[in-house]
């Protein structure tokens, strides 16, 4: 699987968007991107996914840059319960693997 | 809706012990993981698990680790002989629902496990 770069932290205030970038410049065609989050010692929340279009559901907008090379997570109105680390994971296909977690982003809401 | 259990939310026990963490996925989920996450450390895939058998496991995954899933509900990660180490937060996730085109996995919210 592709390795991932996320900036280690980010601030954003409450009702703002937040977005939070993740390179994976050596990402294959047959990769996704993935979005995870963990809020304090819970365990991971699937947010979404996408292969090169962008993407939007109830969470989240994800924005794939055409080289496919960088994404962008988008809380359109972040709230306090939206602190959390953010992962993003590349890996492929949808299938069943196993996820592999790195450091994340940890965003803090600020109110 | 529906999400993934486990028990006991919190174990304690002493080394050499055997425990087993127990888990219900959901209930019409095909896929069957564990991972766990040492304190302030990254989330560790251990194994996954598919009809039946172990379809992928890591190297942290060794002979003292098993799982099974006894019945049609649950599944359990056996640890025979813990150690100081082993100490940590496990987490189980379920995915891959029959006629679906993917599969995201959804975690239960862990079992702490304290090795004394």
């Amino acid at each position: 699987d592709a390795k991932t770069t996320q900036p280690p932290s980010m601030d954003c205030a409450e009702g703002r968007a937040a977005n939070l970038p993740c390179n994976h410049s050596t990402i294959s065609g047959n990769e996704y991107v993935y979005w995870y989050r963990q809020i304090h010692s819970q365990g991971p929340q699937y947010i979404i996914h996408g292969l090169k279009n962008n993407e939007t559901n109830e969470m989240a907008s994800l924005i794939i840059t055409e080289d496919r090379k960088s994404s962008t997570l988008i809380l359109p109105h972040a709230t306090l319960r939206d602190t959390a680390v953010y992962y993003c994971i590349v890996r492929v296909g949808t299938g069943r693997r196993a996820l592999t977690f790195g450091s994340g982003t940890r965003l803090q809401v600020q109110p | 809706e529906p999400e993934v259990t486990q028990t006991p939310s919190h174990q304690v026990t002493q080394m050499g012990q055997e425990v087993i963490l127990r888990c219900v996925p959901i209930s019409n989920h095909l896929y069957f993981y564990w991972y766990r996450q040492i304190l302030g450390q990254k989330v560790e895939f251990l194994v996954s698990f598919y009809n039946n058998e172990i379809s992928e496991k890591s190297e942290i995954f060794d002979d003292q680790f098993s799982v099974e899933r006894p019945d049609g509900s649950n599944f359990t990660l056996k640890i025979r002989s813990t150690k100081l180490e082993d100490s940590a937060m496990y987490f189980c996730a379920s995915s891959g629902r029959a006629g679906s085109s993917y599969n995201e996995q959804f975690f239960g919210p862990g079992t702490r496990l304290t090795v004394l």
